[in-house]
């Protein structure tokens, strides 16, 4: 069954540091999604992403964050000048569209990567 | 203003039927989900409703009412596995679901 990716597993970085964490949604899928959750929180939308552009992003994504799309199959988050606050579990997911009916809002979840910021 | 509320805990039994409420109050709605995410994995998708009503599979079953913004997730026959946070999620937007806090369910023997 096909199933979204992330790489890395677990990420360790200093403050202050630029991390890019990298995401391949499923192969037949349009949209795509970053969400993070701190230890103990809940789970918080960042920003969606349709035909190569931003759809919606939350007041999280400020001009730290970026993502990008850079060829047909990963999906990437960018945090330049990491914090210690941005340490929390991120997740990738996308979803197929709008051609299967039954199950379109269906959002699948990759694994997630820890990012550990001292 | 978005907001979902739901129970933080709830403790039941193996073999028992627990139901886990959901509140919502958000500036759109295309929809319900609930997930289910065990400590330090990726939520797993349970469930969608959009139309007033029960649906049901398996040992699973949730049911919303659009007009009360409420929804609950009803588990039949728990077993031991069952025991993991249980998400209410609204897609608020096209592009966007809302998560809450999560209900930590724990199975007792």
């Amino acid at each position: 069954e096909p199933e979204v990716t992330q790489t890395p597993s677990h990420q360790v970085t200093q403050m202050g540091q630029e991390v890019i964490l990298r995401c391949v949604p499923i192969s037949n899928h349009l949209y795509f999604y970053w969400y993070r959750q701190i230890l103990g929180q809940k789970v918080e939308f960042l920003v969606s992403f349709y035909n190569n552009e931003i759809s919606e992003k939350s007041e999280i994504f400020d001009d730290q964050f970026s993502v990008e799309r850079p060829d047909g199959s990963n999906f990437t988050l960018k945090i330049r000048s990491t914090k210690l606050e941005d340490s929390a579990m991120y997740f990738c997911a996308s979803r197929k569209g709008l051609e299967d009916r039954g199950s379109y809002n269906e959002q699948f979840f990759g694994p997630g990567t820890r990012l550990t910021v001292l | 203003g978005q907001n979902i509320d739901q129970p933080t805990e709830m403790t039941a039994t193996e073999g028992a039927i627990v139901q886990i409420n959901c509140t919502y109050q958000t500036s759109g709605f295309n929809g319900l989900f609930w997930y289910q995410q065990h400590a330090g994995e990726a939520p797993t998708f349970l469930s969608y409703n959009v139309l007033d009503g029960l649906e049901e599979k398996g040992r699973f079953s949730s049911f919303l009412s659009r007009s009360k913004g409420y929804s609950y997730l009803l588990l039949k026959e728990l077993q031991m596995k069952d025991s993991a946070s249980y998400l209410c999620a609204v897609y608020s937007s096209a592009s966007k679901i809302i998560f809450g806090s999560g209900t930590r369910l724990s199975i007792r023997p």
